[in-house]
């Protein structure tokens, strides 16, 4: 159990176009998603928290109409990287955590995306 | 605001021997803690997490990690290590509940990647 699949795992794009990552809970219904970034030999870094029916909320320095953040059910939310450029590419991962009480989240696999 | 650190970038063992990650956090009160694995292009594995139950907390893959509130630390045990141990950690800290919709929000270190030695 506890399953959150991301797709795609790896995408191509060109500049200027936009590129949707989806992040679905399998076997549970997520009132929270979060959506990470992590560069090379770095660390994960927050950007956004997703919570079904709202808005996003972003962090500190995460450009919100560059990411945008959809999580319109419990069991998938949608990160769309607008207008991307190379410096966007990155490694994107997803969690999503079920329940207001659980002390834990749940990662998706990540989705490489490279912006050439 | 809460802050992981975890000491040393790169650790380097052989097969068989002792493996130590560390990780100090800093937080007001006590934090939940996690480690967690990642390999090359892949997501992130939990190994063991903390939430205030006993203070040694055992987790897959016969990893173990200690917590120590005095030392503010929750580094990471394997008494043997394994080839397929080889791979990137990470230790991260979460808010406990408070009512609040970023609950499970994590912060991580910096990672550790262990390399083991045949």
């Amino acid at each position: 159990g506890a399953v959150v699949s991301q797709h795609p795992s790896r995408v191509i794009c060109k500049s200027g176009t936009s590129v949707k990552i989806e992040c679905r809970s399998l076997d549970f219904q997520a009132t929270t998603m979060f959506w990470y970034r992590q560069f090379p030999k770095q660390s994960l870094m927050l950007m956004a928290t997703s919570n079904e029916g709202s808005k996003a909320t972003y962090e500190q320095g995460v450009e919100k109409d560059k990411f945008l953040i959809n999580h319109a059910s419990l069991t998938l939310s949608t990160l769309t990287v607008t207008s991307a450029h190379p410096e966007d590419s990155s490694f994107y991962i997803c969690s999503a955590r079920p329940g207001w009480m659980n002390t834990e989240a749940f990662f998706g696999q990540g989705t490489r995306l490279t912006v050439v | 605001a809460q802050s992981v650190t975890q000491l040393g970038s790169h650790v380097s063992v052989s097969e068989g021997a002792l493996v130590l990650l560390r990780c100090n956090y800093s937080s007001s009160v006590p934090p939940y803690l996690f480690w967690y694995v990642q390999y090359p292009n892949q997501g992130l594995q939990l190994l063991l997490k903390y939430t205030s139950a006993a203070t040694l907390v055992k987790g897959i893959n016969g990893f173990e990690a200690e917590f120590k509130k005095s030392e503010t630390s929750f580094h990471l045990t394997k008494p043997s290590a394994h080839m397929s141990d080889a791979a990137e950690y990470f230790c991260a800290v979460s808010d406990r509940y408070a009512g609040g919709t970023s609950y499970g929000k994590l912060t991580f270190g910096q990672g550790t990647i262990l390399t083991v030695h045949p």
